[in-house]
């Protein structure tokens, strides 16, 4: 069983598109996670979200957007797409928001923005 | 505010050396620190955390010690493998900011 699951596992796509990519979570965790990865390997904290509640919104674009229907799961929609957003995007989750908690990643998203 | 420094890479080391990777925190009061490790095409997992000063973490042969007079908390293997091959994240979290301050990782290359 899958603990964190992301999809699509790779997304091309032309500039100027709209996209989607979800993310689920099956270990029964309040927080969720965006990260973007850059192809120097940097991580940097997109969003958080608690209990579906928005807790981080770093500064990022507003052509990206997180949705959390659920718990369980939570979404990131970017509209308009840039050649800067060629990435790699991770989902994660811990069970609370405090210091010393493990975070929980999904297998990332390799986005392609030609 | 809060940041962390490792070592950049990448690290080129053979089978069976001896393996460090240095990192060192800046923050207030008593952090969590981390290791996370990265296989290639792969997300992040957990390698190792110590949550208190002169904690020590360790997991699949990996160690690290929570050093609060030095400020550092450096990843030690005593034998690598190929199979180590990934690269290698450093983090600390605290209660006053829960969210994990990322190294830069370190890319480590292991030769047979």
């Amino acid at each position: 069983d899958t603990a964190v699951s992301q999809t699509p596992k790779y997304l091309v796509t032309q500039m100027g598109n709209d996209k989607s990519i979800k993310c689920e979570q099956n270990l029964g965790h309040d927080t969720m996670y965006w990260y973007k990865q850059d192809s120097k390997k940097f991580l940097k904290i997109m969003f958080s979200y608690n209990n579906k509640e928005l807790i981080i919104n770093e500064t990022v674009p507003n052509r990206f957007s997180p949705k959390s229907p659920d718990k369980a799961h939570l979404n990131l929609h970017i509209n308009s797409l840039e050649l800067g957003d060629s990435a790699v995007y991770f989902c994660a989750s811990s069970q609370l928001t405090q210091g010393g908690e493990t975070q929980y990643f999904g297998p990332g998203t390799r986005l392609l923005v030609l | 505010g809060d940041s962390v420094t490792q070592m950049e890479g990448p690290v080129t080391l053979s089978e069976e050396a001896f393996l460090t990777i240095n990192c060192t925190y800046t923050a207030t009061g008593y952090p969590s620190l981390f290791w996370y490790v990265q296989y290639p095409g792969e997300g992040l997992q957990l390698l190792l955390k110590a949550t208190k000063a002169d904690d020590k973490g360790s997991n699949k042969g990996f160690e690290a010690t929570y050093r609060k007079e030095t400020t550092s908390f450096h990843l030690e293997k005593g034998s690598v493998q190929v199979s180590d091959s990934a690269v290698y994240f450093c983090a600390l979290s605290s209660d006053s900011n829960y969210q994990l301050i990322w190294g830069a990782g370190t890319k480590l290359i292991i030769k047979p």
